[in-house]
């Protein structure tokens, strides 16, 4: 089956550090580009960071320099990073799959919570 | 405050036709044909249901369609069906700087 399963959320507190992970299945991992986008309770979706087949990364400005995504394509598994974790990155951290070359997510993970409180 | 402008709610009834507008700039909706629509019923992960503006993917009904003009990227839904009540969001490629935004998203009900 052709899926993406998140794991790695949890509660943390302000300024701590959380490490997501994204199994994938089904496919060839290794040929995509893969996505982190997440979710604030109620709120839209925002995109988080982005790896590309060759390795390069991308980030918004809400992010960089706190958050790192890696990908590890012998264990078909992506990864993000997440330091200096404030209250606004509290949300539901999705995957999510980008063929190379193309604009669209053509398949997302469930998702996994990441709260930040004290 | 999103990126791309979506009204927060939209209605209507079974085998009627609904619009949903997604409003950005000239820097992303304006400049490229890479905007993407996505439903999402509560609690599950999206679901694309359109993409280079007008593009359905394999097993999406061909009651959603999508178009676009000048800054305004709209996804419309005919012969409304109560399992199409969801959340939706437009997503458009906006350049290198921060190369993906998306809207606020929709909520659609059946009503």
């Amino acid at each position: 089956e052709v899926q993406l399963v998140e794991s790695g959320g949890g509660l943390v507190q302000p300024g701590g550090s959380l490490r997501l992970s994204c199994a994938a299945s089904g496919f060839t991992f290794s040929s995509y580009d893969m996505h982190w986008v997440r979710q604030a309770t109620g709120k839209g979706l925002e995109w988080v960071s982005a790896i590309g087949t060759a390795g390069d990364t991308y980030y918004p400005g809400s992010v960089k320099g706190r958050f790192t995504i890696s990908r590890e394509n012998a264990k078909n598994s992506l990864y993000l990073q997440m330091n200096s974790l404030r209250a606004g990155d509290t949300a539901v951290y999705y995957c999510a799959r980008v063929a190379t070359m193309e604009w669209y997510f053509d398949l997302w993970g469930r998702g996994t919570l990441v709260t930040v409180s004290s | 405050q999103s990126a791309l402008t979506q009204p927060a709610s939209v209605s209507g009834s079974p085998g009627q036709s609904i619009t949903i507008s997604c409003t950005g700039t000239s820097s992303d909706v304006g400049s490229y044909n890479l905007v993407s629509w996505y439903q999402q019923h509560p609690g599950k992960a999206p679901k694309l249901m359109i993409y280079e503006v007008s593009k359905r993917p394999s097993g999406v009904s061909n009651r959603f369609s999508g178009s676009k003009s000048g800054n305004t990227a709209s996804l419309t839904i005919s012969g409304l069906q109560a399992e199409d009540e969801a959340d939706y969001y437009c997503c458009s490629y906006a350049g290198s700087s921060t190369p993906w935004v998306f809207g606020g998203g929709t909520k659609l009900t059946v009503l």
